[in-house]
Parts: structure tokens; C-alpha cells; sequence
């Protein structure tokens, strides 16, 4: 079946740095991508969201990149902080299709 | 957003029982999820909860082994069945409102 998935399944940066976390999606029809954050028990919490007809969109501190052409979609956190700590996870969606499909998740760790 | 509120947070149970997970919602939402996450792993779509009838399930994910109730729009209840310690995941409700999912904090099973 259709699949979403990470390039890299751990991330460590130092406090301050800028990171990015990646994640490629093989389902063309695909046209409503998310990010979350998952801490360590707790459920995942909604970070941002892309439509396909746009190839950027920032929040506070976060910018979600999609590459259509490639079907690649990153998530950069600026001035990355101890908090930000935790496994992100991209999910897709597809056309009138409400289900998610999420991608393995990347567990990023901030060094003081 | 809306407030989703589950439980229990954590069980401990022996192989064999059940357990009903509870998730309350502080509006009412028209689409409801349950979501298993085993551990170290990505969020699996178990159902929808569809109120006032029957949940619809994932392929792999049967009525008799995961139960779901849909009495009203605020409410929805997952039983895990005859558990055996494979059974042993995070379970998440999940609603979508304006297109985006938010999730609830969980229910870390763990079968023994």
C-alpha cells in the first residue's frame, strides 16, 4: 500500500542550531500533509500543515517545506531548544480521503 | 482546540481480560478515531468511530477483537478484547476538526 517515511530516524543538534527533519511520501494523490510532536507520554500534538498547492508555510519557529516533484516534505524548527525534544511524525492525506497515514517518526534530541 | 480527555491513562492487565479505554471530548465532533501505537513505533489506524452505527475498521482490525461505541458526539469507547501481551501498545482517540486531527493523550496498555 501507500506509505509515508523518514529518512532519518534520529537527529541530535545542538541548542541553538536549526534542524530538519525530513520525511518522503509515495502516494501521488496525496494533497493535505501534517507534522506532530510526540513527547514521551503524551499523545501527538499538532505542529503545522501544508496543502499540496503551496510549497512552504512557516509558524513560530517552524517551517514545513513540500516538494511535490519528489514527494518530499521536511519540517526546519529554528533555534532548536531542549523542549523540542521528542519523536515528530509526518502524516498524509489524500483527496476526499479524512484517514491519516503516518511515517515512521524521527526522534530529535537537543543538547543543552 | 478541543479538549480530549481519556481513559485510563495506564493499565496493567492480565492476558485474557479486557479493558475499555473512555474518550470524551468537550464539543461535538462529527469524525472520531482510535489509533494504536505499539511500541517505539508509528500510529496504526485501528477504526472510525461512527456515531450511531457501526465503526468502520482498518484492514487487519476486527469488531470482535477491538469493539468500538459511538453513543453521541462527544463520547466514544475502544475495548481491547482477550488480550494477549501483543496487544500491548499506546491507544489513541483522535478528532478531526477543520480537517486537522488532534489526539488525545493516550492509554499505555500493557499485558501481562
Amino acid at each position: 500500500g501507500e506509505s509515508v517515511g523518514l529518512h532519518l530516524p534520529t537527529l541530535s543538534v545542538q541548542e541553538g542550531d536549526n534542524s530538519i527533519i525530513n520525511c518522503a511520501y509515495s502516494n501521488s494523490a496525496s494533497d493535505y500533509f501534517i507534522w506532530y510532536k510526540q513527547e514521551s507520554g503524551k499523545g501527538p500534538q499538532f505542529i503545522i500543515d501544508i496543502r499540496s498547492n503551496m510549497d512552504k508555510r512557516q509558524g513560530q519557529r517552524v517551517t514545513v517545506l513540500l516538494n511535490k516533484t519528489v514527494k518530499h516534505l521536511s519540517l526546519q524548527i529554528a533555534a532548536t531548544q531542549p523542549g523540542d525534544s521528542a519523536v515528530y511524525f509526518c502524516a498524509e492525506r489524500g483527496g476526499s480521503n479524512y484517514k491519516l497515514t503516518f511515517g515512521k517518526g524521527t526522534l530529535l534530541t537537543v543538547n543543552p | 482546540s478541543a479538549v480530549i480527555s481519556q481513559k485510563p491513562s495506564r493499565d496493567i492487565c492480565q492476558r485474557g481480560t479486557s479493558l475499555t479505554i473512555q474518550c470524551q471530548v468537550d464539543s461535538q465532533v462529527t469524525m472520531m478515531f482510535w489509533y494504536r501505537q505499539q511500541p517505539g513505533q508509528s500510529l496504526t489506524l485501528i477504526a472510525t468511530a461512527n456515531q450511531g452505527s457501526e465503526a468502520t475498521y482498518e484492514s487487519g482490525f476486527v469488531i470482535d477483537k477491538f469493539p468500538i461505541s459511538r453513543p453521541n458526539l462527544t463520547f466514544s469507547t475502544l475495548t481491547v478484547s482477550n488480550m494477549s501481551p501483543e496487544d500491548s501498545s499506546i491507544y489513541l482517540c483522535s478528532i478531526l476538526t477543520d480537517q486537522r486531527a488532534f489526539f488525545g493523550q493516550g492509554t499505555r496498555l500493557t499485558v501481562v
